[in-house]
């Protein structure tokens, strides 16, 4: 199956900084990412969608300007969260469509575990 | 709105017994998706159910589709410790997924 890769896995800051997270497609492209936040022991929450070449669709009640996507080329996608604050750390999942044949499957990243001294 | 209900959300069973998960949605969807989760993982794709009276198997799992009911069930046979995770039943429109609260299972021997 097709991987996706998300870098770091975990990232531990202070309130007030900003971090990028990185989804990538590693054997395939994908015209369309999405993200997830995951709060410890609840269900993954679609935060947005991320889309080759265009702006990404945000979720109702999900900062577009805390949570900035960028979609840059068929194989990455970057959340950035900024300013972040305690009440942001949680799991951050990122999912790729898969490839021409799979293109109905979501294939997830591993996560990244961020957590906001 | 789309909303997805997982019954149980917690399953403790034997080895080697069957048991089955079941997954209510309130609306219509085009697709419905089985996961599973290991803790502080991501998840790991199982089945994708694209129709109605869709079935798929692979080893100790079976998974259906009924659209009209809006009911997918995930069937456990012969369970073994292995199979301990979370699973999840995402369903939507056009790739656009709604998640419930995902039901735990624990095998135990």
């Amino acid at each position: 199956g097709a991987v996706v890769s998300q870098h770091p896995s975990r990232v531990i800051c202070k309130s007030g900084t900003s971090v990028k997270i990185e989804c990538r497609s590693l054997d395939f492209q994908a015209t369309t990412m999405f993200w997830y936040r995951q709060f410890p022991k609840q269900s993954l929450m679609l935060m947005a969608t991320s889309n080759e070449g265009s702006k990404a669709t945000y979720e109702q009640g999900v900062e577009k300007d805390k949570f900035l996507i960028n979609h840059a080329s068929l194989t990455l996608s970057t959340l950035t969260v900024t300013s972040a604050h305690p009440e942001d750390s949680s799991f951050y999942i990122c999912s790729a469509l898969g490839p021409a044949g799979e293109e109905d499957t979501q294939y997830f990243g591993p996560g990244t575990r961020l957590t906001v001294l | 709105e789309l909303k997805v209900e997982q019954n149980p959300l917690f399953l403790s069973m034997q080895e080697g017994k069957n048991y089955t998960i079941y997954c209510n949605y309130s609306t219509t969807s085009d697709r419905l998706y089985w996961y599973r989760q290991d803790p502080g993982k991501s998840l790991e794709s199982l089945f994708v159910l694209l129709s109605n009276g869709a079935v798929k198997q692979e080893g100790r799992l079976m998974a259906s589709l009924d659209t009209k009911a809006r009911l997918s069930t995930l069937h456990i046979t012969a369970a073994v410790h292995d199979l301990s995770a979370t699973y999840f039943c995402p369903t939507g429109q056009n790739n656009d997924m709604r998640f419930g609260a995902g039901t735990r299972l624990t095998v135990k021997p």
